[in-house]
């Protein structure tokens, strides 16, 4: 158990809608990232957040969103969904900033979006 | 921009023998680190082994080690006892030692052990 809390774990939606997934960062974690994994695909990094603030972006669409709130935790809002966003969503957690241990990142588990 | 390539996409290796996974990578920053991720099939992101590139000495974590030459910007995994529960996707990750964010990571090898 990595202590990164990801929900839900799985979600079926349908086409043109919006979904949120959740992250909660390990005790103690200031940043948050979001990656997207396709199937038997790679790694795309989306968007990370540090302390509240966006601090860099990847390969995120303009229908997603993603943002960090006071209490650290994460959301990631993906709309007008299309079939290819089918995907693994992970959120990964770090302590942040400069140093050895800051930069090692965690990773929670994994929301599943099928969008039918 | 930094680039992973993992040149192996699959591999085998019988149980309780060795494998190494090769992992090279391009930067112009000489401080940075350098990790190798296990995906097994449950999908879940495990890490398996970091390295600091300003350190010489080479990592190992158990049945994990890894021989990492800097000049020549390469990052082996070499798994010794291999055990059924290594059968997993591993991936190559570099990550800037003062920015880390968008950590980069190769394509990844799916390792099969076998019995």
């Amino acid at each position: 158990d990595s202590g990164v809390t990801q929900t839900p774990k799985h979600l079926i939606t349908a086409t043109g809608q919006r979904v949120t997934l959740r992250c909660s960062p390990r005790s103690g974690d200031l940043s948050v990232y979001w990656y997207q994994q396709s199937l038997d695909q790679g790694l795309q990094f989306l968007i990370q957040y540090y302390n509240g603030e966006e601090r860099a972006k990847g390969n995120i669409l303009e229908r997603f969103s993603a943002q960090q709130f006071p209490d650290l935790h994460s959301e990631l809002n993906l709309s007008s969904l299309e079939l290819g966003d089918s995907a693994l969503y992970f959120c990964a957690s770090s302590v942040g900033g400069q140093g050895s241990s800051g930069n090692t990142i965690y990773f929670g588990e994994g929301s599943w979006l099928t969008v039918v | 921009a930094q680039t992973v390539t993992q040149s192996q996409p699959e591999m085998s290796v019988q149980e309780a023998e060795t494998v190494t996974l090769s992992c090279t990578y391009d930067t112009s920053e000489s401080n940075y680190y350098l990790f190798w991720y296990k995906q097994p099939p449950s999908r879940q992101m495990i890490l398996v082994i970091r390295q600091e590139a300003y350190k010489q000495q080479n990592a190992t974590e158990n049945r994990f080690s890894v021989n990492f030459q800097k000049a020549a910007k390469s990052f082996s995994l070499k798994i010794s006892d291999s055990q059924l529960g290594d059968t997993a996707m591993y991936f190559c990750a570099f990550m800037h030692y003062y920015n880390n964010n968008d950590m980069r990571f190769g394509a990844g090898t799916r390792l099969t052990v076998k019995p």
